[in-house]
């Protein structure tokens, strides 16, 4: 079957340190890539995506590579603010599989003044 | 353009009481997904719709689940009757088609169940 497995959380961080969440994923076939995060009292938002290998997805100074050799896709980030605080959620959808969305368990960041 | 709408916010019950969600997906989406997120656990999809249609309800529990979109547009989940370990929230999510296209989601439902 397809599974998303994440780093647990949660991470702390200084503001303005780099941040690395791991996500590493199984599918049985062709997947598409995404991180959603999740602030806190709102719902789900889609933070980046990529849909092929080496692609990279960025948004808001967040990176991911679709690694297809190393079946990852982490999230990166050089220089966190403390609005970045939220839980962040690695997915996958499988080209052809109805756009259904498998996710990872979620990484609770924390930064800190 | 609105969001994905979703009520209500909070909800408490007994076991074995039944309860119902409602949401209003994003205006012109033909696809609407239900999704159960419990506490410490990435959402799991339990039903998703195209237009009126079920695509997928292989993870909804049909003896106590159901879901219902009619006119292809709002759509309700109920639970009846519930258990303690339906506690969770209920996200809601709307895409344009079917496909690899992006999926929006409302605030979700807080269902805790007593």
């Amino acid at each position: 079957g397809n599974s998303v497995t994440q780093m647990e959380g949660p991470v702390t961080l200084s503001e303005e340190a780099f941040l690395t969440i791991n996500c590493t994923y199984t599918a049985t076939g062709y997947p598409s890539l995404f991180w959603y995060v999740q602030y806190p009292g709102e719902g789900l938002q889609l933070l980046l995506k990529a849909t092929k290998a080496d692609d990279k997805g960025s948004n808001k100074g967040f990176e991911a590579t679709y690694r297809k050799e190393t079946t990852s896709f982490h999230l990166e980030k050089g220089s966190v603010q403390v609005s970045d605080s939220a839980v962040y959620f690695c997915a996958l959808t499988i080209t052809g599989g109805g756009n259904k969305l498998t996710f990872g368990t979620g990484t609770q960041l924390k930064v800190e003044l | 353009e609105a969001g994905v709408a979703q009520s209500p916010r909070y909800k408490i019950i007994e076991k074995r009481q039944s309860v119902a969600f409602w949401c209003n997906p994003i205006s012109g989406h033909a696809t609407l997904y239900w999704y159960q997120q419990i506490l410490g656990q990435g959402p799991k999809l339990l039903i998703q719709f195209q237009n009126n249609g079920v695509v997928d309800d292989s993870q909804l529990p049909k003896d106590r689940f159901s879901a219902e979109r009619l006119k292809g547009v709002d759509s309700t989940l109920k639970i009846q009757p519930a258990k303690l370990e339906d506690s969770a929230v209920y996200l809601c999510a709307s895409s344009f088609r079917t496909g690899n296209t992006e999926a929006f989601f409302g605030q979700g439902t807080r269902l805790t169940v007593v």
